[in-house]
């Protein structure tokens, strides 16, 4: 059974500044993926990342994956308020199930 | 046009009553999940069908029972509802292939 382990599950940071959420799993995942959920919102699909090595970016983030060391790093460069949610990875399995990390909450302070 | 819609938005209702949440997806999906969220926002799938069929069905109480009358719909009735079904329930639906899903607004159900 696939765990998925996130750290740090709350982070305050100021903006300007970097920081790498971590995300590891137990067992091997088809995919890797990241979402972003605002508060008492849905969640929103960041990224999907195939295969190891796989770097991507969207504006301030960035997401990449080692399969062999079982770990996924979101990594936010130059935090602005707008990035304050709680992100989310979730490792796919068999019949497309997702197992979801528990959530690192971010706040980013002005 | 809302990809994947639920209703109602929020539920409040007294324990031991039968609710439905349900559930529409507009993107020609194949496949369509439930899931809980808890008060510490933890996401735990519950089940998922497949064009109709049922092919995930975690350990969830009895009570809880989806039904999928055609591929673009798929709803959770709840019988004897208690207190710790107080939840958001999120419905999602993802194309062939793929565990990339995409996520319904949520149904905030209070159980009082």
């Amino acid at each position: 059974e696939l765990k998925v382990e996130q750290n740090p599950l709350f982070l305050s940071m100021q903006e300007g500044k970097n920081y790498t959420i971590y995300c590891n799993y137990s067992t091997t995942s088809d995919r890797l993926y990241w979402y972003r959920q605002d508060p008492g919102k849905s969640l929103e699909s960041l990224f999907v990342l195939l295969s190891n090595g796989a770097v991507k970016q969207e504006g301030r983030l960035m997401a990449s994956l080692d399969t062999k060391a079982r770990l996924s790093t979101l990594h936010i460069t130059a935090a602005v308020h707008d990035l304050s949610a709680t992100y989310f990875c979730a490792g796919e399995t068999s019949g497309s199930r997702l197992t979801f990390g528990e959530g690192t909450q971010l706040t980013v302070n002005p | 046009d809302t990809a994947v819609s639920q209703t109602p938005k929020y539920l409040v209702t007294q324990m031991g009553n039968d609710k439905s949440i349900k559930c529409e997806q507009n993107l020609g999906h194949d496949t369509m999940y439930w899931y809980k969220q808890d008060s510490k926002k933890f996401l735990k799938i519950m089940f998922s069908y497949n064009n109709k069929e049922l092919i995930i069905n975690e350990t969830v109480p009895n009570r809880f029972s989806p039904k999928s009358p055609d591929k673009a719909h798929l709803n959770l009735h709840i019988n004897s509802l208690e207190l710790g079904d107080s939840a958001v329930y999120f419905c999602a639906s993802s194309p062939p292939g793929t565990g990339n899903q995409y996520f319904g607004a949520g149904t905030r159900l209070s159980v009082l």
